[in-house]
């Protein structure tokens, strides 16, 4: 069964220090996402991507935040200079247009912020 | 902003008990879906429900969408230790952006054998 995958499963950097996580999608899925969750707590919207764009973010997603789709199959955030709050997991999800709703879930990369 | 508070927090039943989690939003809600995370496991899509009042069942699990679709519930009949892991709400205001999902704050379920 086709899945969502994401690299590296743990990431440890120091404050102040530029991150990037990445992600490649369930390959026919058009609309990608990223969340976060800080240990313990919920899961939070981050930002949507549609058609090689932005189509929403939170305002959790600030100038310090980016994403791309550099080529086919990756889908990347990038954090300029990371603070030591940025801790949390980091989980990509993408979903195709016909399953309206459903989302997949990746595995998660946890970023620590020293 | 839009919050979605969810009860209980924690709850730690016996295998075969039944169990309950109330999702309530604070605004209107176009659809709601449940996922459930295993620990240290990822969110997994469980279902949608849309229509006010709607009830869908999965095995032994039923949900419910509110009439004001502003809360919603999953109860598990005769639990089973599989179905330890922490279950999120999650739904979309009907008067913000088409892609923002809210979570809910969880409940995290423990069943002992």
């Amino acid at each position: 069964e086709p899945e969502v995958t994401q690299t590296p499963s743990h990431q440890v950097t120091q404050m102040g220090q530029e991150v990037i996580l990445r992600c490649v999608p369930i390959s026919n899925h058009l609309y990608f996402y990223w969340y976060r969750q800080i240990l313990g707590q919920k899961v939070e919207f981050l930002v949507s991507f549609y058609n090689n764009e932005i189509s929403e973010k939170s305002e959790i997603f600030d100038d310090q935040f980016s994403v791309e789709r550099p080529d086919g199959s990756n889908f990347t955030l990038k954090i300029r200079s990371t603070k030591l709050e940025d801790s949390a997991m980091y989980f990509c999800a993408s979903r195709d247009h016909r399953h309206y709703n459903e989302q997949f879930f990746g595995p998660g990369t946890r970023l620590t912020v020293l | 902003g839009q919050q979605v508070m969810q009860i209980p927090q924690y709850q730690h039943v016996q295998e075969g008990e039944d169990f309950t989690t109330y999702c309530n939003s604070s605004t209107t809600l176009s659809n709601i879906q449940w996922y459930k995370q295993r620990p240290g496991g990822h969110p997994v899509f469980l279902i949608q429900l849309v229509k006010s009042g709607e009830v869908k069942k999965q095995k032994r699990l039923t949900f419910q969408f509110g009439e004001a679709k502003k809360n919603s519930s999953l109860h598990i009949t005769a639990t089973q230790t599989t179905d330890v892991g922490t279950y999120f709400c999650a739904g979309r205001a009907v008067n913000t952006g088409f892609q923002k999902l809210v979570f809910g704050t969880g409940t995290r379920l423990l069943v002992s054998p």
